[in-house]
């Protein structure tokens, strides 16, 4: 399985502030996803960052609001622009391995907007 | 659209206590089926993959079940301990690489 650490762990950012989270994957994988779990919910999945295009949004989320890099293969950064209380969530960054098919998470970031 | 559901939303047992965790879904066409373990405010944990062919897998205490036909999973901990206390999702996995999650069970295991 791989290893995936996210930067921060946690932040507490004010209303109409932008922040960015930090992926970073200890092997090479072509698909890197980006999901919401916001208090008391499941997880939502915002967009697939693929490395050498642009990222593929979920209904509901848009590139200006997210923005999503993809440099190379073992990291992605995930933007949450002019934040309200309403994106205080926990951010995961997500690879699905191929053979098995499975999902492997990072630890995820925590953000709580004031 | 599949649905996954998880009941019940919360399990507070004693130490000790052979437990089972269940998933549903609506849809029976999954390639497979994932739990996992999200301790408070931290990512998720892989636990156990089912892929659709399979009835369980097994990883020490833990043995998960899949009924495909039924739209039924069950997460079987046995001897529970404080330390399992964490909250326990299902993610089904369909066709064109869509992942459904359902919203968890939160276990509290009382020494």
């Amino acid at each position: 399985s791989a290893v995936i650490s996210q930067k921060p762990s946690r932040d507490i950012c004010q209303r109409g502030t932008s922040l960015t989270i930090q992926c970073q994957v200890d092997s090479q994988v072509t698909m890197m996803f980006w999901y919401r779990q916001q208090p008391g919910q499941s997880l939502t999945l915002i967009a697939t960052a693929n490395q050498g295009s642009e990222a593929t949004y979920e209904s509901g989320f848009v590139i200006d609001k997210f923005p999503i890099s993809r440099p190379n293969l073992t990291f992605s950064t995930l933007t949450v622009s002019n934040m309200s209380p309403e994106d205080s969530s926990i951010y995961l960054c997500s690879i699905r391995t191929v053979n098995p098919y499975e999902q492997y998470f990072g630890p995820g970031t925590r953000l709580t907007v004031t | 659209k599949q649905e996954v559901t998880q009941i019940p939303a919360a399990l507070s047992v004693p130490e000790g206590e052979n437990l089972v965790l269940n998933c549903s879904f609506t849809d029976s066409a999954i390639y497979n089926l994932q739990w996992f373990r999200q301790d408070p405010g931290k990512g998720l944990t892989s636990l156990l993959l089912i892929q659709s062919s399979q009835r369980e897998q097994t990883s020490g205490r833990l043995n998960a079940s899949l009924d495909k036909s039924s739209g039924r999973s069950t997460l079987y901990i046995a001897a529970s301990q404080p330390g399992d206390s964490a909250t326990y999702l299902c993610a089904v996995r369909k066709a064109g690489n869509q992942f459904y999650f359902g919203t968890g069970t939160s276990l509290t295991v009382i020494p």
